[in-house]
C-alpha cells in the first residue's frame, strides 16, 4: 500500500540550530515529492517539490530537501532555524501521471526555543 | 494570485444534520480534493475529483459524499453529521499531471473547522 511516514511527531530545536525532518515513502515507482508547512491557524503552504533531476532541491524560507532513491527518503533540512519556523510540517507524495492523488504523512510539529 | 476559497472558516452543526462544505478555485484546475485533518493523523483524503462529474474515493469516504457539477466548484456533503466528523476540513486543487507536464503543485484553502454537537 502507498504510504508516507514521518517518524518524528514532535521536534524541539534551539533558534540558530540546524534542522532535519525525516520523511520516508512506500511507493511502486518514484513519485512526485513535496514538503508543506502549516503555521498556526493557517492553510498549507508549499515549501518545495521534487519532480526529477537534481536530487537536492531548494525551497522557500531557506529550506532544502534531498531525495534518496535507495532509501525512499525525502528529508527536509535547514541550516539555521528561526523562531518563525515553528509550525507543523507535512511530507506528501503523488503518483506520476494519472490523477495525482496527494498522500500526506502524519506531520511533524516543530517547536523552536529562543 | 491563485486562490482556493472555502465558504466557511467555522461551522457548528447538530448531530443528524445534512452539512455542505463548499470549495471554489479560480485556477482552472482539473483536480480537486477534500481532506480532513486531525491531530497526529495528518491529512487524510476523503474524496477527489479529476473532472466535472467525476469522483474517486479516498482513504476515508465513509459518511461523506461529493458533488462536482462545475469545474471550479467541489462540494463535500455529510449526509447525517456525527460527532466523530468534528474536524478540520481542507480543500485543495491542482493541475492534472501528464507525461510531458510536470507541475502538480496542490493549492489549499484556509480550511473549515467543523464542530458537530
Amino acid at each position: 500500500a502507498q504510504s508516507v511516514t514521518q517518524p518524528d511527531i514532535h521536534i524541539t530545536v534551539s533558534e540558530g540550530a540546524s534542522l532535519e525532518l525525516r520523511c520516508n515513502y512506500s511507493y511502486g515507482a518514484t513519485p512526485y515529492l513535496f514538503w508543506y508547512v502549516q503555521s498556526p491557524g493557517q492553510g498549507l503552504q508549499l515549501l518545495l517539490k521534487y519532480f526529477s533531476g537534481d536530487t537536492l532541491v531548494q525551497g522557500i524560507k531557506g529550506f532544502e530537501a534531498e531525495f534518496k532513491r535507495s532509501q525512499s527518503s525525502f528529508n527536509l533540512r535547514k541550516p539555521s532555524v528561526h523562531w518563525s519556523d515553528a509550525a507543523e510540517y507535512f511530507c506528501a507524495v503523488a503518483p506520476r501521471g494519472g490523477y495525482n492523488k496527494l498522500i500526506f504523512g502524519a506531520g511533524t510539529r516543530l517547536a523552536v526555543h529562543p | 494570485d491563485v486562490k482556493v476559497t472555502q465558504s466557511s472558516r467555522y461551522l457548528v452543526k447538530r448531530t443528524g444534520e445534512k452539512v455542505f462544505l463548499e470549495c471554489v478555485q479560480d485556477m482552472d484546475h482539473e483536480n480537486m480534493f477534500w481532506y480532513r485533518q486531525d491531530p497526529g493523523l495528518g491529512l487524510r483524503l476523503i474524496y477527489f475529483s479529476y473532472d466535472v462529474k467525476m469522483k474517486e474515493k479516498g482513504d476515508i469516504p465513509e459518511g461523506y459524499s461529493v458533488s462536482r457539477e462545475k469545474k471550479e466548484r467541489f462540494s463535500l456533503i455529510l449526509e447525517s453529521a456525527s460527532t466523530n466528523q468534528t474536524s478540520m476540513y481542507l480543500c485543495a486543487s491542482s493541475l492534472l499531471s501528464r507525461e510531458d507536464f510536470w507541475d502538480t503543485e496542490a493549492f489549499f484553502g484556509q480550511g473549515t473547522r467543523l464542530t458537530v454537537v
